[in-house]
């Protein structure tokens, strides 16, 4: 139990263009999803949270207007990247977590994102 | 915000040999969980262990909550162990550890 999926696996883009990010909790109820960076040989940065039907939260010293993130269905966040730049170029992992009590997440098998 | 150090940056063991992997936090945390990430990149759930001790086959995990450390150890190693460990800890959001990169040869 507690999968959760990402699609694309990896996807590569030209800059200037728009990335679109699917996270998918397959089996469980997520009331709170989260988004995270991770550059090579580093650790991974959350980068928001977003609750079900509410605005995304975002960590300091990300661009809310440049990482959109929508949290539309209990099952469902998107994270798209705008006008994409070769420096957002990275590993983004998605999370869930089922909230009832317990605070554990559960990760997604990642989006490798190259911008050309 | 949140400190976590986790130590060893880099282990290496040969294979069957046992290891302690340790993280340190600086504040009260609801959660700690502990991840192996494998080189395809996902992170896959070891423990989820805010306190106490859990066992898992050749791998079991300790939290002193109150000492605010955990403890990851895994025996018998195997080269498919290999990889970074990642400690995070916190309460709805986490904070992840630098990692422990475990390189077992066969």
């Amino acid at each position: 139990g507690a999968v959760v999926s990402q699609h694309p696996s990896r996807v590569i883009c030209k800059s200037g263009t728009s990335v679109k990010i699917e996270c998918r909790s397959l089996d469980f109820q997520a009331t709170t999803m989260f988004w995270y960076r991770q550059f090579p040989k580093q650790s991974l940065m959350l980068m928001a949270t977003s609750n079900e039907g509410s605005k995304a939260t975002y960590e300091q010293g990300v661009e809310k207007d440049k990482f959109l993130i929508n949290h539309a269905s209990l099952t469902l966040s998107t994270l798209t990247v705008t006008s994409a730049h070769p420096e957002d170029s990275s590993f983004y992992i998605c999370s869930a977590s089922p909230g009832t009590g317990r605070f554990e997440q559960y990760f997604g098998p990642g989006t490798r994102l190259t911008v050309t | 915000g949140i400190q976590v150090e986790q130590s060893p940056p880099d282990l290496i063991l040969q294979e069957g040999a046992n290891s302690t992997l340790r993280c340190n936090f600086s504040d009260s945390v609801n959660n700690l969980q502990w991840f192996h990430q494998n080189p395809w990149g996902q992170l896959i759930n070891l423990f989820y262990i805010p306190s106490g001790t859990k066992q898992n086959g050749r791998l079991s995990a300790t939290t002193v909550a109150t000492e605010r450390y955990s403890l990851l150890y895994i025996s018998s190693s195997q080269t498919t162990d290999s990889g970074v460990y990642f400690c995070a800890v916190g309460a709805q959001k986490l904070v992840f550890g630098q990692g422990t990169r475990l390189t077992i040869n066969p």
